[in-house]
Order: C-alpha cells, then structure tokens, then sequence
C-alpha cells in the first residue's frame, strides 16, 4: 500500500540555523504534497504545499522541494526561531483519484536559543 | 464558518462500551476523514470518504465504523472498545480543490 517515510523523527537546531525534513513517498500517482505543522496541543495545521508540476516552492523563511523521479520531497526552515518548534508532518495523496491523504510520522523540531 | 467540529474533546470508555465520535463540517467538502494520532506513530488514517453514500478503508481500519450519510457529517463509530484504541482521534475535511486538509480540535480518547 501507499507509504510515507520521514526523516528525522526528531531535530534540535540553534536559533537563525537552517532546518530540513525529508520525506519520501512510494506511491508514483501521488501528486500533491503538503506540510503541516502541529504545535503541542493543537490540531495540524498547513504551512506550505506542492504539486507535482513544481520543483521548488517558497513561502519566506518556508521552502519545499519536489524531486518526482527519485519520489523524495524535503521541507527547509531557514533563520529558526522559538517558534518554529513543533512537530511537522509530511503528507502524499493524489488529488485527482482517491484523494486519499498519508502522513509520514513526523519530525519534533527544537530550535534552541 | 465554523470549519470542522469535532464531539466530544474527552472522552473515558470502559473496555467493551461503544461510542462514537462526531464530525461536521460547513464548508461543503467531499472529501472526510479519520486518522488517529499515538505518540511516534504519526497521523495514521482509519477511514475516509469521497462523498455521501461513498466510505473507503485507510490504514487502521479495523475496530472502527463510519458511514457518510450527508455532506457535512462524517461519524466514526466504535462498537467494542479496546484499550489499544486510546489515543487522539482527528477529524479532517478538504475540498475544492485546494487540497488542503483541515482539521479538526481532536477528540481525546482514553479505554481502561
């Protein structure tokens, strides 16, 4: 079945260092990928998404890359702050046929002051 | 716009009681969906929907109901609880082609 792998399960970063998460996905008919951040207590939220018609997408200090060949997509934090720390969730689905959303197991981010 | 609710945010069964965990939506979404989140396990999907009348099995179905009666309410039912099924339960819907998921509070379940 359809499968999402992520990496690291946990990442401490100094403040105004750069993070990157990495997923990988193994269903080739996949064609959306967002990224969700959930702080301690609350739901997921989205912070940032791509298709698959897209190599790079970036949202300020956000960035997320797209490689379909090698079915790998990464999540870059740059500048860290206190507040990037959460958990973050990698996700795959195809948004045109099952609509079916899997989530890699996620990725605790820790920027130290 | 209310989004996606989600009832009850707490809930303690006994091993054996049934219950279910409610979800509606107002934002006219076909999509609807189930995942169940256990520390180090992720977001893990039970059931999910395309549609009223249309339910489909994801991950971890197993110990788990729905069905998808209207557009807006997608239950999750569960007959026979079992201590392995205590965790946090999230609600999610998405639709119009965004794409975006959106979730809802998350309904804490505990089974002794």
């Amino acid at each position: 079945g359809e499968n999402v792998e992520q990496h690291p399960s946990t990442l401490s970063v100094q403040e105004g260092d750069s993070a990157v998460i990495k997923c990988t996905y193994s269903d080739s008919a996949s064609n959306y990928f967002p990224w969700y951040k959930q702080e301690l207590g609350k739901r997921p939220q989205l912070i940032i998404d791509i298709r698959s018609n897209v190599g790079e997408k970036k949202d300020q200090r956000i960035a997320v890359t797209l490689n379909k060949t090698a079915k790998h997509f990464s999540l870059h934090i740059t500048e860290t702050q206190p507040e990037d720390s959460a958990v973050y969730f990698c996700a795959a689905t195809d948004l045109s046929g099952t609509y079916k959303y899997i989530f890699g197991t996620g990725t605790r981010l820790k920027v130290l002051a | 716009n209310a989004g996606v609710t989600q009832t009850p945010k707490f809930q303690v069964l006994k091993t054996g009681q049934s219950m279910t965990l409610q979800c509606a939506q107002d934002m006219n979404h076909e999509y609807m969906s189930w995942y169940r989140q256990d520390p180090g396990m992720g977001l893990r999907l039970i059931h999910y929907s395309v549609g009223a009348g249309i339910t489909d099995q994801g991950e971890v179905p197993n110990g788990y109901n729905v069905s998808r009666s209207t557009t807006e309410d997608f239950p999750l039912r569960l007959l026979s609880a079992a201590p392995s099924q205590t965790s946090v339960y999230f609600c999610a819907s998405a639709g119009g082609g965004t794409g975006e998921l959106f979730f809802g509070e998350g309904s804490r379940l505990t089974v002794l």
